[in-house]
């Protein structure tokens, strides 16, 4: 069964920069993009954007434009987001989650906190 | 992008009782709306897909209708493990968006 993995929980200090792992296993990596969801303390699902494992191409929110990189492995079926320039506010659990129809499977959550 | 307004944001209800949330997008979005619940402390889990469509292993006392821009989610009969918070979310466009969110808590 499908199964996303994620790196552990990350403590940054404000304008530093967090990369979380996404790892893929389960089903053909390349065969379903890959949306990155965030969810603040008490607060609701916000998304971040989505990249497509198989060429690499990324939409991102207009809110995070500029601040938000996602990338791929494809020889270890890893997706990975950074986040730069980080500030109290981007303190949250952050989701990997491949969505498409009635496929809906979310990673664990990593817990970034910003603090300084 | 599309914005999705849930109402109401908080839900006070008992066991057996019949629970409708809704959904609305601000523009059509045809019948590509799903619904998750969320539990604290964990991911949401998929209920609901196209409207209407019920997951699998999903119980049957869910489930979803509506088309174009108003949707809706009813539990036909609350269970002690339906209390949760559950979300709509649009699929019609590539930059999906969810729903503030609908905490249904026990009166």
């Amino acid at each position: 069964q499908v199964q996303l993995v994620q790196s552990g929980a990350e403590v940054k200090k404000p304008g530093a920069s967090v990369k979380v792992s996404c790892k893929a296993s389960g089903y053909t990596f390349t065969s379903y993009y890959m949306h990155w969801v965030r969810q603040a303390p008490g607060q609701g699902l916000e998304w971040m954007g989505i990249i497509n494992p198989s060429g690499g191409s990324t939409s991102y929110a207009q809110k995070f434009q500029g601040r938000v990189t996602m990338t791929r492995d494809t020889s270890t079926s890893t997706v990975y987001m950074e986040l730069s320039s980080l500030r109290s506010e981007d303190t949250a659990v952050y989701y990997c989650a491949a969505l498409y129809g009635s496929l809906a499977d979310w990673g664990q959550g990593t817990l970034v906190t910003v603090s300084s | 992008d599309i914005q999705m307004t849930q109402s109401p944001s908080s839900l006070s209800a008992s066991v057996g009782d019949r629970v409708t949330i809704t959904c609305r997008a601000s523009q059509s979005i045809s019948s590509y709306l799903n619904w998750y619940q969320q539990k604290p402390g964990k991911a949401p889990k998929l209920l609901i897909y196209a409207a209407s469509s019920l997951q699998s292993g999903v119980p049957s006392r869910f489930s979803g209708s509506g088309s174009g821009t108003d949707f809706t989610l009813t539990i036909s009969s609350l269970q002690p493990e339906d209390f949760a918070t559950y979300y709509c979310q649009q699929s019609y466009s590539t930059h999906i968006t969810f729903g503030q969110g609908t905490r249904l808590e026990i009166k």
